[in-house]
């Protein structure tokens, strides 16, 4: 079937750590695929997308590269701010089906 | 530019009420969505709509009804509501289907509970 599996939180890093949220994916055909953010008490919004292999999204320091051999597209960022303390959701999408997404990893920044 | 635009933002109901969630948005989205989220399932999709008069369901429609009878506004009714039901809510738009790549826009979520 088609899924997204991120890796399990809740991810305590201090200020400066480096970060990695690890999402893996199925599908079928050729997926885009998205990281969406939830900061506290506010809905999602987009924070970076690819959508063809080989591709990097990258916003506000964060990347990650669509991986076609090992099925990934891990968020990636080098240097954590207390900011950056959310809910960040890996998603992707294909064909007609609407967006699914993971369920979540929260990260906390403490200072 | 407001956006998408979901009220109530909390609610209180007892088992066996019903009431309307709504949203509204004001991009000319074609595409909209309800989403629930609960603690360990991430966001699931209840229902969604391509187009006015157009709707179809997602993973968990049961006990969930919709109309789109304008591009702007996609109301979500709970006909009876139940203590499952319990959870907070998001609305998204987007201008194409997000098979089309296309940036959903969330609203800030309505938190429900049933008591």
């Amino acid at each position: 079937g088609n899924s997204v599996t991120q890796m399990e939180g809740p991810v305590t890093l201090s200020e400066e750590a480096f970060l990695t949220i690890n999402c893996t994916y199925t599908a079928t055909g050729y997926p885009s695929l998205f990281w969406y953010v939830q900061y506290p008490g506010e809905g999602l919004q987009l924070l970076l997308k690819a959508t063809k292999a080989d591709d990097k999204g990258s916003n506000k320091g964060f990347e990650a590269t669509y991986r076609k051999e090992t099925t990934s597209f891990h968020l990636e960022k080098g240097s954590v701010q207390v900011s950056d303390s959310a809910v960040y959701f890996c998603a992707r999408t294909s064909g007609n089906t609407p967006l699914v997404f993971g369920k979540g990893t929260r990260l906390s920044v403490i200072a | 530019n407001a956006g998408v635009t979901q009220t109530p933002k909390f609610q209180v109901l007892k088992t066996g009420q019903s009431m309307t969630l709504q949203c509204a948005q004001d991009m000319n989205h074609e595409y909209m969505s309800w989403y629930r989220q609960d603690p360990g399932m991430g966001l699931r999709l209840i229902h969604y709509s391509v187009g006015a008069g157009i709707t179809d369901q997602g993973e968990v429609p049961n006990g969930y009804n919709v109309s789109r009878s304008t591009t702007e506004d996609f109301p979500l009714r709970l006909l009876s509501a139940a203590p499952s039901q319990t959870s907070v809510y998001f609305c998204a738009s987007s201008y194409g289907t997000p098979s089309t790549n296309e940036k959903l826009f969330f609203g800030s979520g309505t938190q429900l509970s049933v008591l």
